[in-house]
């Protein structure tokens, strides 16, 4: 099975910073990398997927990157809504894994 | 608009069996994979299943595979995950999720919590 690291595990940053999050895959997912940001209480929201198509509705300073086995999320000016938590997915044969999370605190 | 809404989640002995059903509206159920994802308290997300739109293929997790069965009524748009063998790290809210054509889950219920005590 393939393994999504993420890091940070927590990330502080202030309004209008520009932050980044990675992930890395244990072996290649090509392109199938999709990103999430859940609220506390709430469902999941797709942001990203096919690593860097940006899902409709969602702010254009969300942006993803990457292939094969290292993908990254930026943020390009935080705005409050932003602070929330953030999970990538990789996808494969109808198998899927998470990553573990990164949580964007207010700094 | 596209909606989702779980339900069948509440408190179960260890070894019980319920089953969670997801009922859908706004789209054509029976064009779209669905899946079952569930978050434990305190931790992150855990894929549990996916089913074909048709019905005929589906897949699962290690950890659910011989215990949980996914299921789909396309007459009546709903999704249901068969639990069985339920043990206390099944714990969790169990969230469905539409799969839309670049395999992700594009629209999420609000999910239905399974405790088991």
């Amino acid at each position: 099975d393939i393994q999504m690291t993420q890091s940070p595990s927590t990330l502080s940053a202030s309004v209008g910073d520009r932050v980044t999050i990675t992930c890395r895959a244990s072996q290649s997912s090509s392109r199938w990398l999709a990103w999430y940001q859940q609220k506390p209480g709430k469902a999941p929201k797709l942001l990203i997927y096919k690593a860097s198509s940006l899902q409709s509705g969602v702010p254009s300073r969300f942006s993803g990157s990457g292939s094969g086995t290292e993908f990254t999320l930026t943020i390009s000016s935080l705005q409050p809504d932003d602070f929330a938590t953030y999970y990538c997915q990789q996808y494969n044969s109808y198998m899927y894994t998470f990553g573990q999370g990164t949580k964007l605190e207010i700094k | 608009e596209v909606q989702l809404l779980e339900s069948g989640g509440g408190l179960v002995q260890p070894g019980g069996s319920p089953r969670l059903s997801c009922a859908a509206s706004g789209f054509t159920f029976s064009n779209y994979p669905m899946s079952w994802v569930r978050q434990a308290p305190g931790k992150g997300m855990e894929w549990v299943s996916t089913i074909s739109g048709s019905g005929t293929n589906t897949y699962y997790a290690d950890s659910v595979k011989g215990r949980f069965t996914i299921s789909r009524d396309n007459s009546k748009n709903t999704l249901f995950l068969q639990m069985s063998s339920l043990r206390a790290e099944d714990t969790a809210v169990y969230y469905c999720a539409k799969g839309n054509d670049y395999y992700v889950m594009d629209v999420w219920g609000q999910g239905t919590t399974v405790t088991v005590s």
